[in-house]
């Protein structure tokens, strides 16, 4: 079964500073890998993905993300962040038909708080 | 959000209530998803449907029941609510993926609460 760990339950920075949460999965087979933002009292937003290809990945609103396999890892970095990114943040995974189905797997979320 | 309209947005209900979710799509896609969101458990999936009248549990499932009779509707059932199954519930939809590269559209929520 596929699992998520994102370590960062709360962080908090100041506007320009640069942003990494991290995310590991585990499963050994080839994944499907995504970060999903929830602003406050909103719905979940794709942010970006990783399906194959350049594992550097980018996204909406300035956000990047590297997948790295050796590590299981897939951290979302941001160069300088906002107030408007205050958000939870959550990383997900979908093995596909081999790894169990079409399912998406997320992990415990970060709170994102950005202070002025 | 845009294809997907989730109701009721909130409800209050008291404990041992039959209560019924809506996901409605108007995308067409294959998959649908019912997931609850709790602090400090993020996103678990209760149960999802893979077709008209397929579905399979998630890790979650305990005390939920799910049915699509048509592709556009998939409603989620709590036969006896509990305290513990108050929460927000997020429908999801999907198109599906042999690959698993299956982007998830998330709907507006449904807050319960059970007293």
């Amino acid at each position: 079964a596929q699992s998520v760990s994102q370590h960062n339950h709360h962080v908090i920075l100041s506007e320009a500073a640069s942003l990494e949460l991290g995310c590991n999965y585990s499963y050994g087979g080839t994944v499907n890998l995504f970060w999903y933002v929830q602003y406050p009292g909103q719905h979940l937003q794709l942010l970006l993905k990783y399906f194959s290809g350049d594992p550097l990945v980018k996204g909406i609103k300035g956000f990047e993300a590297e997948f790295i396999k050796s590590k299981f890892s897939f951290n979302l970095r941001k160069p300088s962040v906002q107030w408007s990114d205050t958000a939870e943040y959550f990383c997900a995974v979908n093995a596909g038909i081999t790894g169990g189905g079409n399912k998406l797997t997320f992990g415990t979320g970060t709170q994102l708080k950005v202070e002025l | 959000d845009a294809g997907i309209t989730q109701s009721p947005r909130h409800k209050v209900t008291e404990t041992g209530t039959p209560v019924t979710l809506r996901c409605h799509q108007t995308e067409n896609h294959r998959y649908m998803y019912w997931y609850r969101q709790d602090p400090g458990h993020g996103l678990r999936l209760i149960h999802y449907s893979y077709g008209v009248k397929d579905t399979d549990k998630g890790e979650v499932s305990d005390g939920y029941s799910v049915s699509r009779s048509k592709t556009e509707d998939f409603l989620l059932t709590l036969e006896s609510a509990t305290s513990s199954q108050t929460s927000v519930y997020f429908c999801a939809i999907g198109a599906g993926s042999t690959s698993g590269a299956n982007v998830l559209t998330f709907g507006a929520g449904s807050r319960l609460t059970v007293l």
